[in-house]
């Protein structure tokens, strides 16, 4: 059973660009999760999708960033117009239900020069 | 809102020695999760240990045991026979029973910089 799976592992971008990253849930597995980790800190929530719904979104800034997980398909974190404050490592955790533990991906790397 | 706090930056230990990393918690919830995760230099997050909070027996995965204190809401985790493998960035984690508001993800401490010495 292959495990969380993330794409682009690296992603260099210019500023006022878009940023899109996927990611691959576990088999079985409808509940996904965005975090979002800045360098020497913990992984902070973002956003949590079932298919075709937000969950919760109370973690993501208001601008710019969307996140969706459609029917078919990985889950997708948008961002636009990127600035250099959004260099982090992005990762994406999936459960096949709400309270099961989260199995995470290896995370995207997002640069912004 | 829930907080975790780690203590301990960092922390070095002897291989083949035990050693113990503390994590508080600040909740006005009866019911919840704790988790440790290990994120080695790959960056992959990988779940160590997985505690109830409605359960009073310590968690324990081989080699990986908590002492889970809910009253003083303290959650440590206790390395025994530390391996080089083991040298990574652990992280405490606390998940909710709600949902909403932030609730369903876990929230995160800023971690623990374990350093095994051969």
């Amino acid at each position: 059973n292959a495990g969380v799976m993330q794409n682009p592992r690296h992603l260099v971008r210019r500023r006022g660009q878009e940023a899109r990253l996927r990611c691959s849930p576990m088999k079985g597995h409808s509940h996904v999760y965005w975090y979002r980790q800045l360098p020497e800190e913990g992984l902070k929530f973002m956003v949590y999708l079932q298919k075709e719904n937000i969950i919760d979104e109370s973690g993501m800034p208001k601008e710019r960033f969307s996140a969706e997980f459609p029917k078919e398909g990985p889950s997708i974190l948008r961002i636009q117009q990127v600035v250099r404050g959004d260099s982090a490592a992005y990762f994406c955790a999936s459960s096949p239900g709400t309270y099961n533990e989260q199995f995470f991906g290896p995370g995207t790397r997002l640069t912004v020069l | 809102a829930q907080t975790v706090t780690q203590s301990q930056p960092e922390m070095s230990v002897q291989e083949a020695e035990t050693v113990t990393l503390s994590c508080t918690y600040d909740t006005s919830e009866s019911d919840y999760y704790l988790f440790w995760y290990k994120q080695p230099p790959s960056r992959q997050m990988i779940l160590v240990i997985r505690q109830e909070a409605y359960k009073q027996q310590n968690a324990t995965e081989n080699r990986f045991s908590v002492n889970f204190q809910k009253a003083a809401k303290s959650f440590s985790l206790k390395i025994s026979d530390s391996q080089l493998g083991d040298a990574a960035m652990y992280f405490c984690a606390y998940r909710s029973t709600y949902s909403g508001g932030g609730a369903d993800g876990l929230t995160f401490g800023k971690g623990t910089h374990l350093i095994i010495q051969p």
